[in-house]
């Protein structure tokens, strides 16, 4: 299995533009979740799915969007990107809406 | 606010010591409780998990200790390692939320 993938590993957005950060999962887990970390701080939720065609806002949503068509991917959307949203976004699954595993993250920088 | 938080933010230990990271919840309808390490440059990585009908959990090298009665969360590092070195997080989530919520973490750092 190769777990929770995510892509790209970089990226640099210029003030404005819009970008789909992937994330896929080969584990079969129903339940998905992107969180942003911000350097020194914890992670803070941004939206979250317990199936596909079923997502819920974390505690972050303002400036993104999510989509879960199938059980294996969770893009998230930044549509009109600001240098609040520079961060490391991690996306992670669940089989059972505990134990999360997550992927190596993207780094984001608007600039 | 944060619901989970953690008493210290830094901490370092002498290779071979045995290491204690704390953490404080707020919200009593917390019934899981998680540790996950995050190495620089990585996502985080599960570490050990405790249910709230248990006070005590035991891993390889890895002990959590649960104290309802206070709200605190303990995770216990036995023998430390240079490869412990990484940032601690503990997490909680109520039953059927499915949510976890994050502390700050704590940085450890082993001394060789």
């Amino acid at each position: 299995n190769a777990g929770v993938t995510q892509t790209p590993k970089f990226r640099i957005l210029k003030i404005g533009q819009s970008m789909t950060l992937q994330c896929a999962q080969d584990m079969n887990h129903n339940y998905m979740y992107w969180y942003r970390q911000d350097p020194g701080m914890g992670l803070k939720l941004i939206y979250y799915s317990v199936g596909a065609g079923i997502t819920d806002k974390g505690e972050v949503p303002n400036g993104y969007n999510v989509s879960r068509s199938t059980t294996e991917d969770f893009p998230l959307r930044l549509e009109l990107a600001a240098p609040s949203q520079t961060s490391v976004y991690f996306c992670a699954s669940s089989l059972t809406g505990d134990e999360q595993y997550f992927g190596p993250g993207t780094r984001l920088t608007v600039t | 606010g944060e619901s989970v938080g953690l008493h210290l933010p830094t901490l370092s230990v002498q290779e071979g010591d045995n290491s204690i990271i704390n953490c404080a919840y707020s919200n009593s309808a917390s019934d899981y409780f998680i540790w996950y390490k995050q190495e620089s440059g990585k996502g985080p990585q599960f570490i050990i998990d405790i249910r709230s009908n248990m006070d005590k959990r035991q891993g390889q090298r890895v002990t959590v200790l649960l104290n309802k009665t206070v709200k605190h969360l303990s995770l216990q590092i036995a023998a430390t390692q240079p490869g412990d070195s990484a940032v601690y997080f503990c997490a909680e989530s109520v039953f059927n939320d499915y949510k976890l919520s994050f502390g700050a973490g704590t940085t450890v750092t082993v001394r060789a």
